[in-house]
Parts: C-alpha cells; sequence; structure tokens
C-alpha cells in the first residue's frame, strides 16, 4: 500500500474561492507526523503547515488549515481565499517515527493547483 | 541566516563519473535529508542523519554515498553516475527538538548523459 497518497493529479480554482487538496497516509506508527509542501514552478519546497499525530486541534497557519481526520487516516490541506501566486504543485509528506531517533519521510506525488482569474 | 545551501546548482555527467553534492546548513539542526525528485513525482528519501557519525537509508540509497563529519555539513557521494539518477536533488534538515518542519535547500540539477 502507498505510504502517502494524493489522488487529484490536477486542481483548478477560481481566484478568491477555497480549494480542498487531499492526502490519505497509511502507517502503523502510532507517532507520525504530516506536511504539506507548496513547490512553485521555480522550483523550492516551500513549508506550509504541520500537524502531529498527537495534536488534538487541526492545525491553522494563514490562509492554511488541515483538516486531520485521523480514524480516517486523511489529512487534507485547506487554501482559503486562493490567490494567484497560489498556483503551485503541492506535496503531502509523513513522518514516522520519534523525534531524536529513527525518521522516515515519505512524500505523495502531488497536485498540481492552478488558480483561474 | 543562509539557511541550507546546496552546490553546485546545476550539473551534467557522464555515465560513469563521480562527483559530489554538497549541502551546509547554519541552523545547528541534528536531522538532515537527502532527496531526489524525478521529473512530475514527488520527493523520495535517499539518505538521513540523525548527527554527526550517524546516518542510515532512506528509501532510494542504491548508488549514493553519504558521510556526516560536522553538524554542518552533509555531502552526497555518486559514484559511478547512472542516466537514472539524472534528477533534482534536495538537502534538507531540521532541528532534533521539533520535526515539525523541514528546511529545504534550493536543489541540485544533476544530468547524467
Amino acid at each position: 500500500a502507498q505510504k502517502i497518497t494524493q489522488t487529484q493529479p490536477g486542481m483548478f480554482v477560481q481566484e478568491k474561492e477555497a480549494v480542498t487538496l487531499d492526502c490519505t497516509y497509511d502507517t502503523s506508527d502510532p507517532s507520525y507526523g504530516l506536511f504539506w509542501y507548496k513547490q512553485p514552478s521555480s522550483g523550492e519546497m516551500i513549508f506550509l503547515i504541520y500537524q502531529g499525530s498527537y495534536d488534538q486541534q487541526n492545525a491553522t497557519e494563514g490562509r492554511y488549515s488541515l483538516n486531520f481526520q485521523k480514524a480516517r487516516k486523511s489529512a487534507n490541506l485547506v487554501i482559503s481565499a486562493s490567490q494567484l501566486g497560489d498556483s503551485a504543485m503541492y506535496f503531502c509528506a509523513m513522518r514516522e517515527g520519534k523525534t531524536g531517533g529513527y525518521q522516515k519521510v515519505t512524500f505523495g506525488t502531488g497536485t498540481k493547483l492552478q488558480v483561474i482569474p | 541566516n543562509a539557511g541550507v545551501t546546496q552546490t553546485p546548482k546545476f550539473r551534467i555527467l557522464k555515465i560513469g563519473q563521480s562527483m559530489t553534492l554538497q549541502c551546509t546548513q547554519d541552523m545547528n539542526h541534528n536531522y538532515m535529508y537527502w532527496y531526489r525528485q524525478d521529473p512530475g513525482m514527488g520527493l523520495k528519501l535517499i539518505y538521513y542523519s540523525v548527527g554527526a557519525g550517524i546516518t542510515d537509508k532512506g528509501e532510494v540509497p542504491n548508488g549514493y554515498n553519504v558521510s556526516r563529519s560536522t553538524t554542518e555539513d552533509f555531502p552526497l557521494r555518486l559514484e559511478l553516475a547512472a542516466p537514472s539518477q539524472t534528477s533534482v536533488y534536495f538537502c534538507a534538515s531540521s532541528p532534533l527538538t521539533s520535526a515539525k518542519t523541514q528546511y529545504f535547500g534550493p536543489g541540485t540539477r544533476l544530468l547524467v548523459l
């Protein structure tokens, strides 16, 4: 089974609208973390948001929020009020293992988001 | 702070040649990682390190070697370059006390012909 699954290869959203990018994960490790990264066409990886497996509340960072549903093993990224600059590839990633010890990081295949004026 | 720096930015290698991709971070982070990103794909972990002198294999380690003699540096060595190693290589680091994020370098684009 894939560790991280992003089922939407591409998405379109109207400027100023909200959009949800899907991510499901698979792990038997009780301690894990989930990340979302943005990769614009220039190629750099930009950290957006993090959710720990023990965090009680969904993470938020400005216009980004992470809809964490632990029982369903999903960690969807919600971008509110989309902007043209949000057009990019978005990657979901999972870190397994405890801080200070063995850690494995797995990335999904990404979703290409295009914001339409 | 410079953050995570990588050199070179771009390199063309002939099959069978060797090279070292350099990665340096100035944030005193314990964790360092090497990833490769093939066209249209996500990142795959090659090697990682939890501190000076400690390294471990990731998902795709074959054809690569690493060393970590200092906290700051984490070079990635390609001994016998193959066309399958054509990719963009990213180095990243994160602090020991908080794995909430990884700080990425700008990447090295490698073409093996």
